[in-house]
């Protein structure tokens, strides 16, 4: 099957500074790309829809000035958490396709938070 | 507002058991029902559901959908301990591709 990376795959961060997560589809090009965030023993959450060269759709609840997220090209995603704080500790996993066809899910990167 | 929820939220058996996960949903725009596996890290794929009572099988496991009564349930037979990991079902829009997550199950099996 198809591979997504993500990097790093954890990071441990002080409050207030900003941690950029790259997700990238390896073998192939992908249209959409999107962002989970998965809280210990919950389940995944969508957070935002990221299209190749527009501005990605957030989920109700989520904060779009908080929550950067770039789709620069067919290859790369980035979420960058602005100003961290505890409660942002959390599982975040991309995933991507090409057009409706299956969903690839990158490794997750773990986000803690001092 | 689209709803995906599964049954039982936990299940701790023996090996050799045979389980059935359960995983119901109220959505718009229905367009398949996947089934992953998580352990440690991502969710791995294993069926991807889009047409009524067609079984998917692969190896020990097996999935079927009811899209009248909108419910689709993943069989482990002869489970072993390597099954022991959280199930996620989700439902894909066809409007939007997007995919929305169930609460999962997390099966424990036992030696």
């Amino acid at each position: 099957g198809a591979v997504v990376s993500q990097h790093p795959s954890w990071v441990i961060c002080k409050s207030g500074t900003s941690v950029k997560i790259e997700c990238r589809s390896l073998d192939f090009q992908a249209t959409t790309m999107f962002w989970y965030r998965q809280f210990p023993k919950q389940s995944l959450m969508l957070m935002a829809t990221s299209n190749e060269g527009s501005k990605a759709t957030y989920e109700q609840g989520v904060e779009k000035d908080k929550f950067l997220i770039n789709h620069a090209s067919l290859t790369l995603s980035t979420l960058t958490v602005t100003s961290a704080h505890p409660e942002d500790s959390s599982f975040y996993i991309c995933s991507a396709r090409v057009g409706y066809g299956e969903l690839f899910f990158g490794e997750g990167s773990r986000l803690t938070v001092l | 507002e689209d709803k995906v929820v599964q049954s039982p939220l936990s299940l701790v058996v023996h090996e050799g058991d045979t389980v059935t996960l359960n995983c119901s949903y109220e959505v718009t725009n229905f367009r398949s029902l996947l089934w992953y596996k998580q352990e440690k890290k991502a969710p791995t794929f294993l069926f991807m559901l889009t047409s009524s009572g067609i079984e998917k099988k692969s190896g020990r496991l097996s999935s079927i959908l009811d899209k009248k009564e909108l419910f689709s349930i993943l069989n482990i037979t002869a489970t072993q301990t390597g099954d022991s990991a959280v199930y996620l079902c989700a439902f894909a829009s066809s409007n939007t591709g997007k995919l929305i997550f169930g609460q999962g199950t997390t099966l424990q099996v036992k030696p």
